[in-house]
Formats: C-alpha cells, sequence, structure tokens
C-alpha cells in the first residue's frame, strides 16, 4: 500500500469558490506530480515538483497553481472553481536519481473527484 | 513531446488466455519505460519497470518486453484472470524525466 494520501476524497463546490486540494507522502520523495484524469480519458501532467520551492507547469494548461513548502506536501489550490475544472485529480510523488537514472516508479494516491455546480 | 499510443479499442478474452497488450511511441527514444494498472476510481499501481538495455521482464504471470527499434512495448498477461479486469498503463519518462502516460487499454477477463 502507498503511503501516498489526497483529501478530500470527494467534493462538490459551488462556481467561484476557492479550493485547495491536499496531498501528502510519508515516503521521503522528492519528485511529486499532479495529474487531471476525466472519466476514460488518458491522464494530464498539469503540475510538477523536484522538491522543496521547486514547482513547474506540466504540458496540459491549468488555472491551478501548486506550492511546496515542505517534502511532504504538495497542495493544489483553484482560486475561483468553474464546472470546467470538474474532474479527476491524482497526486503522485516518486524518488529521483538523477538524469542518468531517471525516476523510480510513480505512487499514486486514491484522487480527489471533483465536481464544480 | 512524446506520443504514447496503446490498443484503443477495448480487450475481452477469456479466463486463462492470455492478454496482449500494445504501446507505441514517437519521438526520441526513452531510457525506459513503465506499465501500471488503474482500477475505476482508483489512482493507477506500478506493475513493472523495463530500462533500454533490457529486452524482456517478467514478474509472476507479467511479461514485458521493450523493442527500441520498432519504439514498440508489449504486455503479457499469461493465465489471465477475471481479476486481472482493469485499465492498463505505459509510461515513458520525457527528456525533463516527467512521466507521461498512454490512454490505456481497458482489459475484461471474462469467466
Amino acid at each position: 500500500e502507498a503511503d501516498i494520501y489526497q483529501t478530500p476524497r470527494y467534493l462538490v463546490i459551488g462556481t467561484g469558490k476557492k479550493i485547495t486540494l491536499e496531498c501528502s507522502q510519508t515516503m521521503g520523495h522528492d519528485k511529486m506530480y499532479w495529474y487531471q484524469q476525466d472519466p476514460g480519458m488518458e491522464l494530464h501532467l498539469i503540475h510538477y515538483s523536484y522538491g522543496v520551492n521547486s514547482t513547474e507547469k506540466g504540458d496540459l494548461s491549468s488555472e491551478s497553481t501548486v506550492s511546496r513548502i515542505r517534502t511532504e506536501h504538495f497542495p493544489l489550490t483553484l482560486e475561483s472553481a468553474r464546472p470546467s475544472h470538474t474532474s479527476q485529480y491524482l497526486c503522485a510523488s516518486s524518488e529521483y536519481r538523477g538524469l542518468s537514472s531517471g525516476n523510480t516508479e510513480a505512487f499514486f494516491g486514491q484522487g480527489t473527484r471533483l465536481t464544480v455546480v | 513531446s512524446q506520443k504514447i499510443e496503446q490498443n484503443s479499442e477495448a480487450l475481452n478474452i477469456q479466463e486463462g488466455k492470455t492478454a496482449t497488450l500494445t504501446c507505441n511511441y514517437t519521438n526520441y527514444s526513452p531510457a525506459y519505460l513503465q506499465w501500471y494498472r488503474q482500477d475505476p476510481g482508483r489512482g493507477p499501481v506500478f506493475l513493472l519497470l523495463i530500462r533500454e538495455n533490457e529486452k524482456e521482464k517478467r514478474k509472476e504471470r507479467l511479461k514485458v518486453t521493450f523493442d527500441t527499434t520498432l519504439k514498440q512495448s508489449l504486455f503479457h498477461i499469461t493465465a489471465s484472470q477475471p481479476a486481472d479486469s482493469a485499465t492498463y498503463l505505459c509510461a515513458l519518462p520525457n527528456t525533463g524525466n516527467q512521466f507521461y502516460f498512454g490512454t490505456g487499454t481497458s482489459l475484461t477477463v471474462i469467466p
């Protein structure tokens, strides 16, 4: 069982609300990721981090922001939620072994299913 | 960026048969490739990693091959069971070592 946790598991909120999706891992991994996945569709990388104070945008443009103040914590924030943000958000982490060796496998949380009404 | 293609059609097979799933990629050749399993409503779970200098990797009933000339990986489940029913994803690192996932192949094993 992976030691990476996401809360909440399900969230239904109204348009315009600010929300933060929480992600924590206890494996001491440097790299963390946020993916967005619609039902039956592929995972799209929206944010990633190499470690504390590092945040990068992924290939899929997202209006969300992330922060990495502590190694174990990688929250994702939407300042003003819209119905187009309705999706499943998956957090993951991996150990990074440098450019030549790359990453170990990614460990995923259970996901947060967000519905904006 | 890397383009990853997996069998777009869902795969239905009889219990006990071997399931074979395909992952094709374009652009640069990755140093390694991974396979994950995803059940509905849950995050993917890592299954196997194969490096570019390895032709084949096995783990219990799972076997993965990696052909860097064809830019293709095959994922086999032998003696398939209904519990193997899930979506299987291949994942590759891009040049910046981020994980990119294929669209996945849905496998149903019929008892």
